[in-house]
């Protein structure tokens, strides 16, 4: 029982450039998000996925695109990666029980983008 | 914006308990108090939460105060592998989860 994975853990890229970012989980969870933390700050919702199949834009999303591949993988794609886009993303599965959600989070991937 | 008050750092002894406040006094009442934890630059990590009743586990004790306005997360006896980034959260079904700043706990020999 991994929880939850991330590839890769590091990313250097240029401007311009694209890249998608992985996660996957198995604790067969229906929700799934992705994250950014900008260095000394909290989390910053990106997008979100409430079942498999749908998505939904967070507090950040523009610049961003995510598919929801199955119930297990969710990933983040950047088309066109700039130098705001450097940060760490995590991504999260998580546990509904009732009117509750607990998150488990992914080591997250630090993206510097040059 | 977060919904939640917290400072923006504290320090406690190691061995002793770490009582970390948050002020959430526009909580609504089918909102949950949620407490996650950041470690260096690790994926959060939850720790603890509430509805009403106050809540205990083999991390730490959840207390919230009758009107629900404010809440403690207690670290019982704290080590120094507690030295984190300490979130408190108020949510409803996901609508609202949003991470504020938080208190950096640091824990000292």
């Amino acid at each position: 029982n991994a929880g939850v994975t991330q590839t890769p853990k590091f990313q250097v890229l240029k401007t311009g450039q694209s890249m998608t970012l992985q996660c996957a989980q198995d604790m067969n969870h229906n929700s799934m998000y992705w994250y950014r933390q900008d260095p000394g700050m909290g989390l910053r919702l990106i997008y979100y996925s409430a079942s498999e199949g749908t998505t939904d834009k967070g507090e950040v999303p523009n610049g961003y695109n995510v598919s929801r591949l199955n119930k297990r993988e969710f990933s983040l794609r950047l088309e066109s990666a700039a130098p705001s886009q450097t940060s760490v993303y995590f991504c999260a599965s998580i546990e509904t029980k009732g009117a509750s959600d607990t998150q488990y989070f992914g080591p997250g991937t630090r993206l510097t983008v040059l | 914006d977060a919904k939640t008050t917290q400072p923006p750092s504290m320090d406690c002894a190691e061995g002793r308990a770490a009582n970390l406040p948050c002020n959430h006094s526009t909580i609504s009442g089918n909102e949950y108090v949620y407490w996650y934890r950041q470690i260096h630059s690790q994926g959060p990590q939850y720790i603890i939460h509430g509805l009403k009743n106050n809540e205990t586990n083999e991390m730490a004790s959840l207390i919230i105060t009758e009107d629900r306005k404010s809440s403690t997360l207690i670290l019982p006896h704290a080590t120094l592998r507690d030295t984190a980034v300490y979130y408190c959260i108020v949510d409803n079904y996901g609508q609202n989860f949003v991470f504020g700043p938080g208190t950096r706990l640091s824990v000292l020999p």
